[in-house]
């Protein structure tokens, strides 16, 4: 299996443009979870969806944030507009559904920056 | 709610050195606990995982036991090497939910 897949890798932007970061779970796992990881909060849920629909958005941090599972092999978070103090480590974790499976694989991250 | 507390880094060792990182938990309910790794540059590694009280995890010489009545789930190796060099992170979850995390603890092993 290929993992969790997220795209871009590296992702530099202006304060003010849009930025989407995207993920594909894996293959057959029925939740996806999106965090942020910055030096100063560590790692951070920010939005859970359970069969593409959103459970959990509380810690989406202000409606500049949007996140969309239009199906069960994509995801994707936007910002818009973008700030600087958006800037960290978005990472995308996928968990499968059996009975007693409770392990989330992550991407490999995308890093934002905002200039 | 839940809550993850590990010890700050970064904690410096020499290569076949004792590790222990401490970490202790809050939680309602019954949670699995987890410990990930991160090497630089890289997204979380599951390294190992113990889902009831008195399981033990462990993974590539890497241990930690699920102690409910301390609620604690310390990771240890008994030889660590240059390669173990990463940030560790300690975690839990409850029910099919999002992971809590600790802050990380940085591990740098000098040869």
């Amino acid at each position: 299996d290929a993992g969790v897949i997220q795209s871009p890798r590296h992702e530099v932007t202006e304060m003010g443009q849009e930025v989407t970061l995207r993920c594909k779970p894996i293959s057959g796992h029925n939740s996806l979870f999106w965090y942020r990881q910055t030096m100063m909060r560590g790692l951070e849920l920010l939005i859970y969806f359970n069969n593409n629909v959103p459970i959990d958005d509380s810690g989406m941090p202000e409606d500049r944030f949007s996140a969309k599972m239009p199906n069960a092999s994509f995801s994707t978070l936007k910002i818009q507009p973008s700030e600087p103090r958006d800037s960290a480590v978005y990472f995308c974790a996928s968990l499968g559904s059996g009975r007693g499976t409770d392990t989330q694989y992550f991407g490999p991250g995308t890093r934002l920056t905002v200039l | 709610g839940n809550s993850v507390t590990q010890m700050e880094g970064p904690v410096t060792l020499s290569e076949e050195a004792f590790l222990t990182i401490n970490c202790t938990y809050t939680a309602t309910g019954y949670p699995s606990l987890f410990w990930y790794v991160q090497y630089p540059g890289e997204g979380l590694q599951l390294l190992l995982k113990a889902t009831k009280a008195d399981d033990k995890g462990s993974n590539k010489g890497f241990e930690a036991t699920y102690r409910k009545e301390t609620t604690s789930f310390h990771l240890e190796k008994g030889s660590v090497q240059v390669s173990d060099s990463a940030v560790y992170f300690c975690a839990l979850s409850t029910g099919r939910r999002a992971l809590t995390f600790g802050s990380g603890t940085r591990l740098q092993v000098q040869p």
